[in-house]
């Protein structure tokens, strides 16, 4: 079944970095365009990024634009989220979405699990 | 970038209706027909429930619908049930491939 997993989460201090993955399976990676949504504890959804599923086009939410960064290989059917310069307000839990399931993909139409990334000192 | 409103919470019993709104502005929920709704319960990943306004995925029972005036998106639960009980969030396409979510709703069952 369609499936995506996260990695690479865990604690990093303010100004660091870190780098998110996800590994789908069981669809087609890359006729699809990709996203990484965030919620930080106790609040909502937010959609950080997005790229398409030949890397043609991207874009970013002002809160991370400049520090983060989507990228893919579509060749090993994995996902990847830089984030440089980490703030305290980008702790959350970060979420691998598949665009779809119209032909547009302006939905997220499989989640991952989530992976956690707290900014502390 | 400003997140869409809703409502903070909305309640019902078993077997009413409820309905949440969504509103944005006409760069976002207004000027596309790209607004999708998601249910989330605690602890879990959110689950795809209306996509392009109105369109139920595979396997969402079809209490769930969804609709469109102007500025405002509605999503309506039919026959309450405590399953429902969930956080729900709305989305909407916001063009140049940027996507706002809503705050999300608290539905109740009573």
């Amino acid at each position: 079944q369609e499936q995506l997993v996260e990695s690479g989460g865990g604690v990093v201090q303010p100004g660091g970095s870190l780098r998110l993955s996800c590994a789908a399976s069981g669809f087609t990676f890359n006729t699809n365009g990709m996203h990484w949504v965030r919620q930080a504890p106790g609040k909502g959804l937010e959609w950080v990024t997005f790229i398409a599923y030949d890397e043609n086009n991207k874009n970013y939410a002002d809160s991370v634009k400049g520090r983060f960064t989507i990228s893919r290989d579509n060749s090993k059917n994995t996902l990847s989220l830089q984030m440089n310069s980490l703030r305290a307000e980008d702790t959350a839990v970060y979420y691998c979405a598949k665009g779809g399931p119209a032909a547009g993909g302006d939905a997220f139409d499989i989640w991952g699990q989530g992976a956690m990334v707290t900014v502390s000192s | 970038q400003s997140a869409l409103t809703q409502p903070r919470s909305v309640s019902g019993s078993p077997g009413q209706s409820v309905t949440i709104s969504c509103t944005g502005t006409s760069s976002d929920v207004g000027g596309f027909f790209l607004v999708s709704w998601y249910q989330q319960h605690p602890g879990k990943a959110p689950k795809l429930m209306l996509y392009d306004v109105s369109t139920r995925p595979s396997g969402v029972p079809d209490r769930f619908s969804g609709s469109k005036s102007g500025n405002t998106a509605s999503l309506t639960i039919s026959g309450l049930q405590a399953e429902d009980e969930a956080d729900y969030y709305c989305c909407s396409y916001a063009g140049s491939y940027t996507y706002v979510f809503g705050p999300g709703t608290k539905v109740t069952v009573l």
